[in-house]
């Protein structure tokens, strides 16, 4: 069965550090991986996504995600983080040979807090 | 501007009331699904579409209709709403049913059933 686990429920870094949300996932075939944010009352909004190819993917805002096959993870960082990122991040994932199965499994959320 | 639109953002309804929460889009979508939020649980999809007149449950359909007349609009009926489907909504599209493309979501329609 496919899941995806966000391991960490919630994140603290103060501005200016590097930040780290992490994801693992286990799908049957190839993953399809995406990254997305959720700022306060508002809808989502596609952060990246990792496809096929380089392994290192870069995304809006600053964000980038390294996808690691032998550890089926897709952790999302940023070298330095602003206040503004406080956000509630979501991993998701879906298998290229899910054939009907279309929808995307999303992980749990991880809460971003970025302290001044 | 592409966006997706959902109304109305804020509802307090009663056990038992029909209501309708529309969706739209403007980008000319084929795929369009319906979530919930909800604490502790994340998103779970509760019907989506691949096109106009194509629709089929999603993990929690249970109380839920949908109809896809337009391919713009997507809205999710609630015949006789529950307390348990308290919940934030988000409607979202994506160009096509491809495991690769990304989705658009609405601003989320919180919605109480006292």
């Amino acid at each position: 069965a496919q899941s995806v686990a966000q391991p960490e429920d919630q994140v603290n870094v103060a501005e200016g550090n590097p930040l780290t949300v992490k994801c693992t996932y286990s799908v049957s075939g190839n993953p399809y991986l995406f990254w997305y944010v959720q700022y306060p009352n508002r809808g989502l909004q596609f952060l990246l996504k990792y496809i096929t190819g380089d392994n290192l993917v870069k995304g809006s805002y600053g964000f980038e995600a390294e996808f690691n096959k032998s550890q089926t993870s897709f952790h999302l960082k940023k070298p330095s983080a602003l206040v503004s990122d406080s956000a509630l991040y979501f991993c998701a994932v879906r298998a290229d040979n899910a054939g009907n199965n279309r929808k995307l499994i999303w992980g749990l959320g991880t809460s971003l807090a970025v302290n001044p | 501007e592409a966006q997706v639109t959902q109304n109305p953002r804020y509802l307090i309804t009663v056990t038992g009331k029909k209501l309708t929460v529309t969706c739209s889009q403007n980008m000319n979508h084929e795929y369009m699904s319906w979530y919930r939020q909800d604490p502790g649980l994340g998103l779970r999809q509760i019907y989506y579409s691949m096109n106009v007149e194509v629709t089929d449950k999603g993990d929690v359909p249970e109380g839920y209709k949908v109809s896809r007349k337009e391919k713009r609009n997507f809205p999710l009926i609630l015949e006789s709403p529950s307390p348990n489907q308290t919940s934030l909504y988000f409607c979202a599209s994506s160009a096509r049913d491809s495991p690769y493309n990304e989705q658009f979501f609405g601003p989320g329609t919180r919605l109480t059933v006292l």
